[in-house]
């Protein structure tokens, strides 16, 4: 079984500022994990994937996300966020060769001028 | 050009009534999704089809019926809709060949049921 828990349905920060989103994953097979955006009134973008290949990774945007297996998250930071930045972002988790896509709750992130 | 898009935008309808949306990929992707992403944004996967077959049914109502024409559409057909069929659905589609299983979606349909 896969799952994702977002910790914090909502996180402010100031422009300028370090952005962290929390992600904790539960999986029985070694997982893939991603992270979408979603801004107003749109579909979802992806940000930025794991697949194994490397423990630090770099999205879009500035973005970035560390995999680590021993506390089972995939924390999603940037160093300095962004008006733009204001978006709902989601955590997901799948498996080798699955089929179905494993999504958090969600996190609203707001930026604060 | 829109990799997956999805018509109408936005649907508004009083209860009762059957209404389609309709999504199409230009990926050459061979499996499609719908999805139904609540108010609070609760993302939950409805179905999903390979190559023109389902192959992911979860619990949903059977007035909600999807068709899959060929690979490259996945439309989804809602009877008797109800109060608690307002959300935003979204379509996606993934290459099978990429072991990632990376989706990418379309914009949403925003369905309001009055």
């Amino acid at each position: 079984a896969q799952s994702v828990t977002q910790l914090g349905s909502h996180v402010s920060v100031s422009e300028g500022a370090l952005v962290l989103l929390r992600c904790n994953y539960s999986s029985s097979v070694p997982p893939y994990l991603f992270w979408y955006v979603q801004y107003p009134n749109q579909g979802l973008q992806l940000l930025l994937k794991y697949t194994s290949a490397a423990t630090l990774v770099k999205g879009i945007n500035g973005f970035e996300a560390e995999f680590k297996k021993s506390e089972t998250s995939f924390h999603l930071t940037k160093p300095s966020a962004h008006m733009s930045d204001a978006a709902e972002y989601f955590c997901a988790v799948s498996g080798y060769g699955a089929n179905n896509l494993f999504f958090g709750t969600g996190t609203r992130l707001t930026v604060i001028p | 050009d829109t990799a997956v898009s999805q018509t109408p935008k936005y649907l508004v309808t009083q209860m009762g009534n059957d209404k389609s949306i309709k999504c199409e990929q230009n990926l050459g992707h061979d499996t499609m999704y719908w999805y139904k992403q609540d108010s609070k944004k609760f993302l939950k996967i409805m179905f999903s089809y390979n190559n023109k077959e389902l192959i992911i049914n979860e619990t949903v109502p059977n007035r909600f019926s999807p068709k899959s024409p060929d690979k490259a559409h996945l439309n989804l057909h809602i009877n008797s809709l109800e109060l608690g069929d307002s959300a935003v659905y979204f379509c996606a589609s993934r290459f099978d060949g990429g072991v990632y299983n990376e989706q990418f979606f379309g914009p949403g349909t925003r369905l309001t049921v009055l």
